[in-house]
């Protein structure tokens, strides 16, 4: 089945750090580009960051630019996040998304929660 | 990086139409043929309806249309049924690699 599964959400402190992982299976993530959204409880889709098919170009919201770094391991197939210096206001449902069209999500994964807080 | 504009709640009776009106800035609704639109129901991840405007993916039904005009865009749910009843969100590149979301639409089936 063509899928991604987040991991590595959880409960962090502020300032801490946190690596989520997304896994791609049936699909080659360095054929894609990949992107991350988050989600705050009750709130709507916040675009995060990108990824291209090469690697060699990543895009980032103002919000998480500096702080968060989003790479891939093609050998794993797997698509990664980079969160450090992290706030109480990244606590989000975090989703791994395929940009599977142009400008455009078609396959997400089930999302993983960080939680920011003391 | 501002998010696009949607109506807090739209609403319609099963089998009506409803239409969702998504705008933005002449950086990004404006500048390119890539507004997408997203179902998302309670406790799931978004679903894709529309890419660049107008297209819809394998699968979702045609009684989903999108289109624009300048700054705006809008998706339309022809013959509304319960299970449209959902948050609707709109998307746009907004250049030099930069994404951003619409506010988002629940969508009330009466």
């Amino acid at each position: 089945e063509v899928q991604v599964v987040e991991s590595g959400g959880g409960l962090v402190q502020p300032g801490g750090s946190l690596r989520l992982s997304c896994a791609a299976s049936e699909f080659t993530i360095s054929n894609s580009w990949m992107h991350w959204v988050r989600q705050a409880s009750g709130k709507g889709l916040v675009w995060v960051s990108q990824i291209s098919s090469s690697g060699s170009s990543t895009g980032y919201a103002d919000s998480v630019k500096g702080r968060f770094t989003i790479s891939r391991d093609s050998a794993e197939n797997t698509l990664y996040l980079q969160m450090n210096s992290l706030r109480a206001e990244d606590t989000a449902v975090y989703y791994c998304a395929r940009g599977g069209y142009r400008y455009a999500w078609d396959l997400w994964g089930q999302g993983t929660l960080v939680t920011v807080s003391s | 990086q501002s998010a696009l504009t949607q109506p807090p709640s739209a609403s319609g009776s099963p089998g009506q139409s409803v239409t969702i009106s998504c705008t933005g800035t002449s950086s990004d609704v404006g500048a390119y043929d890539s507004v997408s639109w997203y179902q998302q129901h309670p406790g799931k991840a978004p679903k894709l309806m529309i890419y660049e405007v107008t297209k819809r993916p394998s699968g979702v039904p045609d009684r989903f249309s999108g289109s624009k005009s300048g700054n705006s865009a809008s998706l339309t749910v022809s013959g509304l049924q319960a299970d449209d009843e959902a948050d609707y969100y709109c998307s746009s590149y907004a250049g030099s690699s930069i994404y951003v979301f619409g506010t988002g639409t629940k969508v009330s089936v009466l």
